[in-house]
């Protein structure tokens, strides 16, 4: 059984479209995460929801929205892509300080 | 804030060699400290862990030890395979609810035959 699973895997999109992106896990964990890694393969945190309430919110725009709906989901909402948005989204969760990452995201702006 | 600075890659090494990749850290407090691998076209896996100054952490044959004198967790391992070949990160969190991972920039590791 996948811990963390994302969804989808690749996304090529064109500048200016909206789309999501979306997290599940079955760990039980309480806290999930979402990290961008650029194409120089940094990662750097973006948002943080413990028990579907937001945590860390890393001065990302405000086109890119998290939602959770519940403790088991964390899914990013991105407004009006643009061509810097290209990068890949990681998921993660956790339990005390331990993380677990998902597969990853590849999103292509055009 | 926290910080971690990782050498700059890539490392190229023949099977067998000897690995040291060097990664220190500023952080307030006590952070816990990891190693994560992320091999091609994969997401990223923990590798090895330490929470607590002079914890050792090891797994697969890598081991890290965290020196607190030295803010210090540098990564090795004895004899590399070529199934090594992967980005190699530092990473440091402050334990606590909803605690981020601050990543060093990654290094990459190409392990030749």
């Amino acid at each position: 059984d996948t811990a963390v699973s994302q969804t989808p895997k690749y996304l090529v999109t064109q500048m200016g479209n909206d789309k999501s992106i979306k997290c599940e896990q079955n760990l039980g964990h309480d806290t999930m995460y979402w990290y961008k890694q650029d194409s120089k393969k940094f990662l750097k945190i973006m948002f943080s929801y413990n028990n579907k309430e937001l945590i860390i919110n890393e001065t990302v725009p405000n086109r890119f929205s998290p939602k959770s709906p519940d403790k088991a989901h964390l899914n990013l909402h991105i407004n009006s892509l643009e061509l810097g948005d290209s990068a890949v989204y990681f998921c993660a969760s956790s339990q005390n300080f331990e993380q677990f990452f998902g597969p990853g995201t590849r999103l292509t702006v055009l | 804030g926290n910080s971690v600075t990782q050498m700059e890659g890539p490392v190229t090494l023949s099977e067998e060699a000897f690995l040291t990749i060097n990664c220190t850290y500023t952080a307030t407090g006590y952070p816990s400290l990891f190693w994560y691998v992320q091999y091609p076209g994969e997401g990223l896996q923990l590798l090895l862990k330490a929470t607590k100054a002079d914890d050792k952490g090891s797994n697969k044959g890598f081991e890290a030890t965290y020196r607190k004198e030295t803010t210090s967790f540098h990564l090795e391992k004895g004899s590399v395979q070529v199934s090594d070949s992967a980005v190699y990160f530092c990473a440091l969190t402050n334990t606590g609810t909803a605690s981020k991972l601050t990543f060093g920039t990654g290094t990459r590791l190409q392990v030749t035959l």
